[in-house]
């Protein structure tokens, strides 16, 4: 199985500010990598796939990169509504896992 | 526009089965043309892939639970299930529905989920 880690796991920032979450694969899962975002009480809405490809209608201030076994999300200038918490996907192989998160809070 | 809906009991006693459906509207399963899957996520934790189906026969489970879930559908409600047996505080937590891309499996669209307690 392909375990997925995340750092930081919390994150404080202050709004304009630059981010960047890692998300780090056990074994290379090439480009087959996905973020999702989640606030409180919602359910997961996909940001990028394939790595740096980004969703439909996702705002262009959020961006991916990496490959192989790691891979980095970037929110060029945190905006209000980005305070959420972040989850990377891998789905190279089953079973699909996730990270397990980053919390991106007001600083 | 696809919209899915989880519903099911939201208290489960410990050694009881779990059952929950998700309901499907805007899109129809035998398309072909995506995974149906359950994924949880424990109060404070991360998110865990349950399970999926594409058709009728061809589903994959974690292996974590495959002993204990089983994921059918009803094409003529449109509805897929999960069953999960004797059950444990371990799976209480909120399960969501989602639909998965095809050939690879990303969530692009997830049902509001729903919370389900173990606990007698």
């Amino acid at each position: 199985d392909i375990q997925m880690t995340q750092s930081p796991s919390t994150l404080s920032a202050s709004v304009g500010d630059r981010i960047t979450i890692t998300c780090r694969a056990s074994q290379t899962i090439s480009d087959w990598l996905a973020w999702y975002q989640q606030k409180p009480g919602k359910a997961p809405t996909l940001l990028i796939y394939k790595a740096s490809t980004l969703q439909s209608g996702v705002p262009s201030r959020f961006s991916g990169s990496g490959s192989e076994t790691e891979f980095t999300l970037t929110i060029k200038s945190l905006q209000p509504d980005d305070f959420a918490a972040y989850y990377c996907q891998q789905y190279k192989s089953y079973p699909l896992s996730f990270g397990g998160g980053t919390k991106v809070e007001i600083k | 526009q696809v919209q899915l809906q989880e519903s099911g009991p939201g208290l489960v006693k410990p050694s009881q089965t779990l059952s929950l459906t998700c309901n499907v509207s805007g899109d129809s399963f035998t398309s072909g043309t995506y995974y149906w899957s359950w994924i949880r996520q424990p109060a404070g934790k991360g998110l865990e892939w349950v399970g999926r189906f594409y058709s009728t026969r061809n589903t994959k489970y974690n292996p974590a639970l495959e002993s204990r879930a089983t994921i059918s559908v009803d094409t003529a409600k449109n509805q897929f299930s999960l069953r999960l047996t004797s059950v444990t505080a371990a799976d209480t937590a909120v399960y969501y529905c989602a639909r998965g891309t095809y050939p690879h499996d990303i969530f692009d669209i997830w049902g509001q989920g729903t919370l389900v307690t173990v606990s007698a």
